[in-house]
Order: C-alpha cells, then sequence, then structure tokens
C-alpha cells in the first residue's frame, strides 16, 4: 500500500512551457485534491475531485487544468507556465464520509 | 471564500514551556483538521474535531473546538524539541465536503 504518490519530486521549467504533475492513489479514495503551498503560507486548493468524471475548481485554479478518468489518478496540468507558479505543490485524497486527507510527498516546481 | 487565521505565525520557546496556538474563522465548518508538516514533506494528519465544544487530547497536546465550530486551539504541555515543526490547522467546507480551507500555520521552534 503506497498510499498517495507524485511524480516528479522536482522540476525546473522555463516559462511558457506545459507539464503534467501525476498524483496516484492506491487507497480507493474518492476525494482528490491538489493544493500549492508557498513560502509562509498554508496550502491553497487549485482543483479537487469528489469522484472520477467529477472535477470542481477551488481558490486558485486559473492556469491549472486537472481531469479524473480513473478513481486512482488525478493528473494537474501546467498549461503554460509562469514564476508566479513557482511552488511546492501537494495531491492528498481522503474517503467518502472521512475527515483525513492523506498527502503526497510533494512536487517542488520552479518556473523560470 | 472561507478564511482560517492562524496565530501566532512564528513561536519559538524553550524546552518544557507551554504554548497554544490559535485558529478563528467568521464561517463555520464541519469539522476542522490539525495537521503537523516536516520540511519537505506533506502534512499529517494530528486531530479531527467535529462537535462544538470538543476537547481531543493527544498525549501533551490538547485540541479545543470552538462551540460555534468556527475556531479552534492547540495547547502543547512541556513542549520537547520533537515538537518543532509547521502546525496547520484545516477546515472542511459545511456545504461542500469536498473542500477545505487551511490556515497559513504556524512554525514552531523549541529549543533544547
Amino acid at each position: 500500500n503506497a498510499g498517495v504518490t507524485q511524480t516528479p519530486k522536482f522540476q525546473v521549467l522555463k516559462t511558457g512551457q506545459s507539464m503534467t504533475l501525476q498524483c496516484a492513489q492506491d487507497m480507493n479514495h474518492e476525494y482528490m485534491s491538489w493544493y500549492r503551498q508557498d513560502p509562509g503560507m498554508g496550502l491553497r486548493l487549485i482543483h479537487y475531485s469528489v469522484g472520477a468524471g467529477i472535477t470542481d475548481q477551488g481558490e486558485v485554479p486559473n492556469g491549472y487544468n486537472v481531469s479524473r478518468s480513473t478513481t486512482e489518478d488525478f493528473p494537474l496540468r501546467l498549461l503554460s507556465a509562469a514564476p508566479s507558479q513557482t511552488s511546492v505543490y501537494f495531491c492528498a485524497s481522503m474517503m467518502t464520509g472521512d475527515h483525513e486527507q492523506y498527502f503526497g510527498p510533494g512536487t517542488r516546481l520552479t518556473v523560470t | 471564500t472561507q478564511l482560517l487565521e492562524q496565530s501566532p505565525q512564528f513561536l519559538s520557546i524553550q524546552e518544557g514551556e507551554n504554548l497554544t496556538v490559535y485558529c478563528n474563522s467568521s464561517s463555520v465548518f464541519s469539522s476542522l483538521q490539525w495537521y503537523r508538516q516536516e520540511p519537505g514533506e506533506g502534512p499529517v494528519l494530528l486531530v479531527t474535531v467535529v462537535t462544538g465544544g470538543e476537547v481531543k487530547k493527544l498525549k501533551r497536546l490538547t485540541f479545543q473546538f470552538g462551540d460555534a465550530r468556527k475556531d479552534s486551539s492547540l495547547h502543547i504541555t512541556a513542549a520537547q524539541t520533537g515538537d518543532t515543526g509547521l502546525y496547520l490547522c484545516a477546515g472542511r467546507s459545511n456545504t461542500n465536503a469536498g473542500k477545505s480551507t487551511f490556515g497559513d500555520g504556524t512554525t514552531l521552534t523549541v529549543k533544547p
């Protein structure tokens, strides 16, 4: 049982490049979320999903897309990277009716 | 948008001292979680409080949920160097169980 896995762990992009951050969980959790964490701040919700085929926007969705074709996977796409998207990205999952979110180890993204 | 304000933002104390961290909002939450985050890792759940006025104890840590479910506190008795870390509170939306709002965190340093 690997929990929540994220790849890559580190990534450097140039402004305007696109990429996909991968997130997978093997706990059969319905809820999955993407957060970004900037220095000195808590986590801000980017997008979330309450089940396969269902996604919704969080607090800071601009510049990011998500899809949820399976229960296990919830990739986050950066369409055209900007320096303001330099951050640490965390994926989390949670079982329906539960309160605890399980977090992945994070992806540290730098956009130059 | 539901906001959670955490205070203090930084706290540096000597081993053996007591401390309290506060998490306040004008919004009502269905539940509130406290997480602890180590550098380079994702947050890990410490406790969930659900009922207004609820008090939970986890060894030297005491968590309280306000009667109106808008605020919470974390009290640590006789802090140890191992308590050093970032403490985050997160409120689960009263109307949308898929959404959590995080506070900006309290960075605690316990000196030997």
